[in-house]
């Protein structure tokens, strides 16, 4: 079983529309997570971190659940240039050791 | 704007051949992470350095691969002999090792072909 585990998607949605994105993880020593996107053929770069009262960032909101070890994403009135992938991380130990997840897929159409 | 260099950007070459990615960090950044991506695995942590000290390489096949930090301005990623499996997209990242701040730099990758 992986350490973190997405749904690849994809996920086709209209322009506005909110979508959520889910993500488990199985070593429950993990300290700390993130969300990274990924562009087509571009490197990952950091979306937000996820804390666990929960934090927004303009449309994005991000929730962690420690018990169910479970992290989501939820993006708000989603725009074409949200398209891309988006990567669950998970920080298990120091000196930022990630550990990502594959990645949700995102494709939003006019 | 401080960014991760890595080259070479795109590598084909034959089975059997060795092969080495180099990577220049961000000054000043004392983690160095290598990664490699595919599109059935995603990203795979191979090797992270700190300090220059490799911390972890679990995630590398050793009879092949080997990582080193012959300096704090290179990091190489060396495979001998390469293989088609090897094919895959290999970044380098490095992060200012302030624990669990979560954010790594990603150089733009070497795109690896083995035929």
């Amino acid at each position: 079983r992986k350490e973190v585990e997405q749904d690849p998607g994809p996920f086709n949605v209209p322009e506005g529309a909110t979508v959520a994105f889910n993500c488990t993880y199985s070593n429950s020593a993990s300290q700390s997570f993130f969300w990274y996107r990924q562009d087509c053929r571009k490197e990952p770069k950091l979306l937000m971190s996820v804390y666990s009262s929960g934090n927004e960032d303009g449309r994005f909101t991000a929730q962690l659940n420690r018990a169910s070890q479970y992290i989501s994403l939820l993006i708000r009135d989603s725009k074409l240039s949200d398209s891309a992938t988006y990567l669950c991380v998970v920080s298990t130990g120091g000196y930022n050791k990630l550990i990502f997840g594959a990645g949700t897929r995102l494709a939003v159409h006019p | 704007d401080a960014r991760v260099t890595q080259t070479p950007r795109d590598k084909v070459t034959e089975m059997g051949q060795e092969v080495t990615m180099r990577c220049q960090p961000i000054l000043g950044h004392n983690t160095v992470f290598w990664y490699r991506q595919t599109m059935m695995q995603g990203l795979e942590l191979l090797a992270y350095f700190r300090n220059r000290a490799p911390l972890d390489d679990s995630g590398m096949p050793k009879d092949r691969f080997s990582a080193e930090m012959p300096d704090a301005t290179l990091a190489t990623l060396k495979i001998q002999p390469s293989e088609p499996r090897d094919s895959a997209v290999y970044f380098c990242a490095s992060g200012p090792g302030t624990a669990n701040t979560g954010e790594l730099f990603f150089g733009e990758g070497s795109r690896l072909t083995v035929l």
